[in-house]
């Protein structure tokens, strides 16, 4: 069972490009989740969806996007990419949302 | 804002030796989880306590939960090498539509001497 996977594994990106992080789980949790870890701050709630077709705002939603069109896919967009935007995004998933979360392995996402 | 806090920031200790870490938290909560890190992967869920519950075991690892202090401590005992990693608090935060998933704290990084 793959359970959780991100892509890519790490990535460089110029100022101003955009992208997009893919995140894929094969257990049919119904909430899946974005955080973005860094050095000292833990990890923040970028965004959240409880269910396919439905999105939430995490802490730290500016200048990211998601979306939710199905159960298996929550892909996580920088619609124009800043340097504070550097860190690792894990995307979680769990059966109910505040239940416990599997973490896929995350992207290291540099911005310069 | 961060909900859950641990303590302390970073804890060393030899094999064998029990390690304790706390975390605090400031609104009421549902439940808690316990989560592991191991230096750049994803986090591993540990256990998770109801907040009906006091006291919850697996394994080696021992939680508690005292809701009137709003805190919680988990205990690894007999030591592992391979217990060295981070170690994070998650807690359950309910807005006025709804669950909002899990905060989580900013970790204890907890080293062990072999």
């Amino acid at each position: 069972t793959a359970g959780i996977t991100q892509a890519p594994t790490s990535q460089i990106l110029a100022a101003g490009r955009s992208m997009t992080l893919r995140c894929t789980q094969d257990m049919r949790h119904n909430a899946m989740y974005w955080y973005r870890q860094d050095l000292g701050l833990g990890l923040r709630l970028i965004h959240y969806s409880n269910t396919a077709g439905t999105t939430g705002k995490g802490e730290v939603p500016d200048g990211y996007s998601v979306s939710r069109a199905n159960t298996d896919d929550f892909p996580l967009t920088l619609a124009s990419a800043v340097p504070s935007q550097t860190s690792v995004y894990f995307c979680a998933s769990s059966v109910l949302l505040a239940g416990e979360q599997f973490f896929g392995p995350g992207t290291r996402l540099t911005v310069l | 804002s961060q909900q859950g806090e641990e303590d302390p920031q970073a804890l060393s200790i030899q094999e064998g030796e029990n390690a304790t870490m706390n975390c605090s938290y400031k609104t009421s909560i549902n439940n808690l989880q316990w989560y592991r890190q191991n230096s750049g992967r994803g986090l591993v869920h540990l256990i998770l306590i109801r907040s009906n519950e006091r006291e919850k075991h697996s394994g080696r690892l021992r939680v508690t939960l005292d809701t009137s202090k709003k805190s919680s401590s988990l205990l690894i005992t007999a030591s592992r090498a391979a217990d060295t990693a981070s170690y994070f608090c998650a807690t359950d935060q309910y807005s006025g539509g709804g669950a909002d998933g899990l905060t989580f704290g900013k970790g204890t990084h907890l080293i062990i001497q072999p």
